[in-house]
């Protein structure tokens, strides 16, 4: 079992562009969260998908920001039109059952935005 | 809104002292609280997790405490070694939130030699 895995490590973007954060969750995990971590922070909750469904994106701005998980392929996190502000580690962590049955998280190992 | 409450936000103790780390939480109906550990550029991982029906838990040197009148839960490393210099943040499923794990802010910790 391959852990969760997040590409890329490392994204370097210019004001204006488009981000795109992927994320596979363990074999067999059908729930995937996000979450952004600001330099000497904590880790804010974004969204929570299952496959093909947007569970809770309470924590998501409303624009710019979007979030997928489709049937067959990773969850995407995509950030439109960035801004110096959106630039955080952004971890992926899964799940095999909803958070009411108190399921572990296992965290990937984030991907590092940078906008210029 | 729901929230949880970590302190002290650093801790630095010598090597063969106890550390704890201590976190609050708002919501009463709250049942499952772990504790990460994250080293620098890496990934939170998860060290230990209590669940609300019980009081106490231990694994090796670390133990958490949970203390649901009070709504807190603490997290006690024994014979600190200079590896468990991290940042731990602990967390607590807030049902009020929507069933989603909310994070305390973190404790950098370092042991000193």
């Amino acid at each position: 079992n391959a852990g969760v895995m997040q590409n890329p490590r490392h994204l370097v973007r210019r004001r204006g562009q488009e981000a795109r954060l992927r994320c596979s969750p363990m074999k067999g995990h059908s729930h995937v969260y996000w979450y952004r971590q600001l330099p000497e922070e904590g880790l804010k909750f974004m969204v929570y998908l299952q496959k093909e469904n947007i569970i809770d994106e309470s924590g998501m701005p409303k624009e710019r920001f979007s979030a997928e998980f489709p049937k067959e392929g990773p969850s995407i996190l995509r950030i439109q039109q960035v801004v110096r502000g959106d630039s955080a580690a952004y971890f992926c962590a899964s799940s095999p059952r909803p958070p009411s049955l108190n399921e572990k998280l296992f965290f990937g190992s984030g991907t590092q935005l940078s906008v210029l | 809104g729901e929230n949880v409450e970590q302190h002290p936000s650093t801790l630095s103790v010598q090597e063969g002292d106890s550390a704890v780390i201590k976190c609050t939480y708002s919501d009463s109906a709250s049942n499952y609280f772990p504790w990460y550990k994250q080293e620098l550029g890496k990934r939170p991982q998860l060290i230990i997790d209590i669940r609300s029906n019980v009081g106490e838990k231990k694994d090796q040197r670390i133990a958490v405490t949970l203390n649901k009148t009070a709504k807190h839960f603490s997290l006690h490393i024994t014979e600190t070694q200079p590896e468990d210099s991290a940042v731990y943040f602990c967390a607590a499923l807030l049902t009020g939130g929507g069933n989603k794990l909310t994070f305390g802010t973190g404790t950098q910790l370092k042991v000193e030699l």
